[in-house]
Parts: structure tokens; C-alpha cells; sequence
């Protein structure tokens, strides 16, 4: 299996300011088509998982551009560029590349 | 937009099979796939495994030998079937569209309690 690794556990960042949150796999995840199956996931308290990132760097529709996904490889980074209130929870990323379908552990986004 | 929903027991003995269904609406079941994903109280995701909607299916190495993963294109829904369960399978149980862009629908989640 893929092992998905996520730092930090949690994150308190303040409204207005930028967080940053890194990915790491233990296999490259570029696939020989040449896509990178890395999505980043966000579950707000209560909520189930909504989709924000795929293959690295897009958007989903209706995100707003204030995420953005960056990496290659085995080493990716989802970063937000000014933390609003409704940013909180857990974030996850996820490999698709190899079956199973690996998730990292998690970060907890908080506002101070 | 198509919407997904579980349902199924909340409370499922020890040793006796947890059986659960998720309903597609506002969109076909045809040309995905479709996962289910369990989340253990306080704790991460995991995955349990898809179905294709022609019926072509892939488990989890750690659940595969308990987990039977079917769809009925006619009513829309795919169900699990997860037997010899244990506290350790108490989990909210996702069910999830995947497309080409990932998991971009998901149900609500059930939250299923193993216990006597």
C-alpha cells in the first residue's frame, strides 16, 4: 500500500493569514499517462469530505482560488493563501494511482 | 446534481453482517465508480472498496476477504455488505462517486455501532 503522509497533525492560523499543508507518499504518484493522482479533501465539523484539489493543482469547480496545490512526485503541498472562518476542519490528501486508494492521516485546520 | 444517501441498520450485532445501501439521484449510476469509505470514530479515512457500474469490483486487501461490494442499475444504488464484524468495524460509512477528477459526490455518511 501507499503510505500517505501528512505534517502537521494541526494547524492555528489566524483569519487573513496564509497556512500550508504538506503530503508526502512513499511512491511516486505519476502515472505513465502522465497525470498525478494526488486530491485534497477537506471535512468541515460534521460534515463528510468535499473534494477541493485533483491531480495536484486543479481546483474543483467552485473552489475558491485562495487553494491552491502544488508537488510532484512524492512531495505535495496544499496552501491557503488567506484563512477564512470557513476553513476549518480536517484535510486530507489522497492517492489514487495504486490500489487500495490511501488517504493521509489528516491535518485539523483551526482559527486562533 | 446528483446526491447520494446511506441507509441501512445503525446497530449491528458482533459476528453478524453489516448491510448497508446508497441510493444515487439526480444522475445515473452508469459510467463511475462507486466507493465506500469509513471513517472510525475520532479518526481517519479509509477505504473499503468500489464497484464499476458494469459490476466490476476491487476491495480492500484488508477487508477483501469479508467485504461483497454490489449495484442495481435499475433502482440506482449500490450496496455493502461487510460479514464477521467486530467494535473495531464501528464507523460512519461514507458512500462516494468517482470520476475522472476524484471523489467529487458523497453521501452524508451512516454511522454504524457494533455491539450486542
Amino acid at each position: 500500500d501507499i503510505l500517505m503522509t501528512q505534517t502537521p497533525l494541526s494547524l492555528s492560523v489566524t483569519p487573513g493569514q496564509p497556512a500550508s499543508i504538506s503530503c508526502k507518499s512513499s511512491q511516486s504518484l505519476l502515472h505513465s499517462d502522465g497525470k498525478t493522482y494526488l486530491y485534497w479533501y477537506l471535512q468541515k465539523p460534521g460534515q463528510s469530505p468535499q473534494l477541493l484539489i485533483y491531480e495536484v493543482s486543479n481546483r474543483f469547480s467552485g473552489v475558491p482560488d485562495r487553494f491552491s496545490g502544488s508537488g510532484s512526485g512524492t512531495d505535495f503541498t496544499l496552501k491557503i493563501s488567506r484563512v477564512e472562518a470557513e476553513d476549518v476542519g480536517v484535510y486530507y490528501c489522497m492517492q489514487s494511482i495504486q490500489l487500495p486508494l490511501t488517504f493521509g492521516g489528516g491535518t485539523k485546520v483551526e482559527i486562533k | 446534481q446528483v446526491q447520494l444517501q446511506e441507509s441501512g441498520p445503525g446497530l449491528v450485532k458482533p459476528s453478524e453482517t453489516l448491510s448497508l445501501t446508497c441510493t444515487v439521484s439526480g444522475g445515473s449510476i452508469n459510467n463511475y465508480y462507486w466507493s465506500w469509505i469509513r471513517q472510525p470514530p475520532g479518526k481517519g479515512l479509509e477505504w473499503i472498496g468500489y464497484i464499476y457500474y458494469s459490476g466490476s469490483t476491487n476491495y480492500s486487501p484488508s477487508l477483501k476477504s469479508r467485504v461483497t461490494i454490489s449495484v442495481d442499475t435499475s433502482r440506482n444504488q449500490f450496496s455493502l455488505k461487510l460479514n464477521s464484524v467486530t467494535a473495531a468495524d464501528t464507523a460512519v460509512y461514507y458512500c462516494a462517486r468517482f470520476g475522472n477528477k476524484g471523489a467529487a459526490a458523497w453521501g452524508q455518511g451512516t454511522l454504524v455501532t457494533v455491539s450486542s
